[in-house]
């Protein structure tokens, strides 16, 4: 029983090209992310929703646009794939509020070519 | 705004060497702070966690003592094994945020 799972986990596409990562989580939680960790390891948070809503959006692009189709879920599309866009992409969720543990996804690896 | 610096690495230890990944963090008010372990290809894990000051988080053989005074959260572990070879990755949540705070990551590799 997988609690927050991601798909795909692999992806390889062209420059330019238009994809979407699919998230979703199955704890019940009200709050969801979406982290980017580069190459060197670095995790940096994206985007955060809770109860559906926008709470966290950080300086990112906007060819990225996260979506909540309901709270168990968050997407991820991102347009017009540029080189630098190669990371790992980890959605995540918890209870809203500090202290709670936030649960992560598997990751996936997207790699732009 | 809340950061969060651990030692750099690489790591490489022996089996049943000790380990230590210094962790310490600059936030206002009273953040959460955790450990992060990152095991190859895989995602991140919560390894343990401390919510207020001198609360200890243990697991797995893991140890980490919320030090407000020098504002640390180091990580210990008395004996290591092969399988604790992963990233090691600190984080605070600072007061009513909705986020964590990473810091760059630590890799440690155990040898056998």
């Amino acid at each position: 029983d997988t609690a927050v799972s991601q798909t795909p986990k692999y992806l390889v596409t062209q420059m330019g090209n238009d994809k979407s990562i699919k998230c979703e989580q199955n704890l019940g939680h009200d709050t969801m992310y979406w982290y980017k960790q580069d190459s060197k390891k670095f995790l940096k948070i994206m985007f955060s929703y809770n109860n559906k809503e926008l709470i966290i959006n950080e300086t990112v692009p906007n060819r990225f646009s996260p979506k909540s189709p309901d709270k168990a879920h968050l997407n991820l599309h991102i347009n017009s794939l540029e080189l630098g866009d190669s990371a790992v992409y980890f959605c995540a969720s918890s209870r809203g509020g500090t202290g709670n543990t936030i649960y992560f996804g598997e990751g996936s690896w997207l790699t732009v070519v | 705004g809340d950061s969060v610096t651990q030692m750099e690495g690489p790591v490489t230890l022996s089996e049943e060497a000790f380990l230590t990944i210094n962790c310490t963090y600059t936030a206002t008010g009273y953040p959460s702070l955790f450990w992060y372990v990152q095991y190859p290809g895989e995602g991140l894990q919560l390894l343990l966690k401390a919510t207020k000051a001198d609360d200890k988080g243990s697991n797995k053989g893991f140890e980490a003592t919320y030090r407000k005074e020098t504002t640390s959260f180091h990580l210990e572990k008395g004996s290591v094994q092969v399988s604790d070879s992963a990233v090691y990755f600190c984080a605070l949540s600072g007061d009513n945020d909705y986020k964590l705070s990473f810091g760059a990551g630590t890799t440690v590799t155990v040898r056998a």
